[in-house]
């Protein structure tokens, strides 16, 4: 069975940094790209950035270029997102997604709160 | 960067069918979940531009998918309770991700 388990998620001040991480199991973690998707209080879903199963391809949305960083450890089955700079409006709950081969998201992990404030 | 519109609600009675339309802005593969309230999204089924589409685990016959034209559609027969929820259709390409606005389900 697959699962996905978000931690590291809290209450930070604007302009700071947390490291969101996401536990998987269930699947052979290096042959699937992951991803992240955030949800603002009662917003839609947004995607926020993409890793390919190596690790070595990423891409993000433009909200978050230059901010924060999408990373996986395959020998530890973990993915991570490193978010600095953190804004009022970067507060939502993150989702760690798995990707189907070529396609998109086929399972989800329960998310993790992210309060930015002051 | 692909676009994707999702009308913000719909509504059907328990026991009827509803049909949930997703208008791309080229055509691409998408992929339909389901959030219910206060949950995390699900997965419901990956739908090809053949019109052809895959359910995900666990996911009730009652759950279909087409297409016609741009519009992706997602049918929910025999409506149930558990199926108020916000509907999500989701794209890609080779270097981004898009989800539709999402479309609010009430079943009256």
């Amino acid at each position: 069975e697959v699962q996905l388990l978000e931690s590291g998620g809290g209450l930070v001040q604007p302009g700071g940094s947390l490291r969101l991480s996401c536990a998987a199991s269930g699947f052979t973690f290096s042959s699937y790209a992951m991803s992240w998707v955030r949800q603002a209080p009662g917003k839609g879903l947004e995607w926020v950035s993409v890793v390919s199963g190596s690790g070595s391809s990423t891409n993000y949305a433009d909200s978050v270029k230059g901010r924060f960083t999408i990373s996986r450890d395959n020998s530890k089955n973990t993915l991570y997102l490193q978010m600095n700079s953190l804004r009022a409006e970067d507060t939502a709950v993150y989702y760690c997604a798995k990707i189907v081969a070529a396609g998109g998201t086929d399972y989800w992990g329960q998310g993790t709160l992210v309060t930015v404030s002051s | 960067q692909p676009v994707l519109t999702q009308s913000s609600s719909a509504s059907a009675s328990l026991g009827s069918s509803v049909k949930l339309t997703c208008t791309l802005s080229s055509s691409y593969i998408i992929a339909w979940h389901q959030q219910q309230p206060g949950k995390a999204p699900r997965y419901l089924m990956k739908l090809e531009d053949s019109g052809s589409y895959n359910k995900g685990s666990g996911v009730p016959d009652r759950f279909s998918g087409s297409r016609s034209g741009a519009d992706r559609y997602l049918s929910i027969s025999n409506l149930q309770s558990e199926d108020e929820a916000d509907y999500y259709c989701e794209t890609w390409d080779s270097n981004t991700r898009v989800f539709g606005t999402g479309t609010k389900l009430t079943v009256l």
